[in-house]
């Protein structure tokens, strides 16, 4: 099955700078990546997502980029407001079987 | 607007009794999922529903069973929690299995004591 990775599990950032998560797949049939945020007690949030035929989106301030060659996968956050701070999660999904979390990242964005 | 709602938010039961946890859709979506999350770990899927069809992981306790009366209501029952059943409990739907954005309800916290 698909394994993904995540690094760094903790990010701390000072507000106004950039962060950056990665991520790394094991199944080269994965072809859907998306990226959650999840507040402390709450749900999963859909930030961005990508396809495996696009190699890089972006929505104000959040980037995603894709290299399918390397199988890996990263968040880009600019300016980051204390907002911002949450655990982000990678995921894949390869064709039909299930989504595959990372293991998560603990964004705190310093004031 | 709530599309994907969970009750009860925080749910307290007694080692070994049943306890249900609902969730309901207003996305009209074929599939249902239930996943359980630990503290600081990732969600983890427990089984979902496409349309009628169950669809149970593997590793998947058999302490926990889910009914689908119709599409918009998924129920997740825990038959006899133990205390390593406290968890959030988080709902999510899509309109097609795994090929679709999965879109999570708010979870239920449960506690055993």
């Amino acid at each position: 099955g698909e394994n993904v990775e995540q690094h760094p599990s903790t990010l701390s950032v000072q507000e106004g700078d950039s962060a950056v998560i990665k991520c790394t797949y094991s199944d080269s049939a994965s072809n859907y990546f998306p990226w959650y945020k999840q507040e402390l007690g709450k749900r999963p949030q859909l930030i961005i997502d990508i396809r495996s035929n696009v190699g890089e989106k972006k929505d104000q301030r959040i980037a995603v980029t894709l290299n399918k060659t390397a199988k890996h996968f990263s968040l880009h956050i600019t300016e980051t407001q204390p907002e911002d701070s949450a655990v982000y999660f990678c995921a894949a999904l390869p064709g039909n079987e299930k989504l595959t979390f990372g293991t998560g990242t603990r964004l705190t964005i310093i004031p | 607007d709530a599309m994907v709602i969970q009750n009860p938010r925080y749910q307290v039961t007694q080692f070994g009794k049943p306890v249900t946890l609902s969730c309901s859709q207003t996305l009209n979506h074929n599939v249902m999922y239930w996943y359980q999350q630990k503290s600081s770990q990732a969600p983890k899927l427990l089984f979902h529903y496409y349309d009628k069809d169950f669809n149970n992981e593997a590793d998947t306790p058999d302490n926990f069973q889910s009914r689908r009366p119709n599409t918009s209501f998924c129920f997740l029952d825990i038959r006899s929690p133990g205390l390593g059943d406290a968890a959030m409990y988080l709902c999510a739907t899509s309109r097609e299995p795994f090929r679709e954005t999965q879109y999570f309800g708010p979870g239920t916290r449960l506690l055993v004591l």
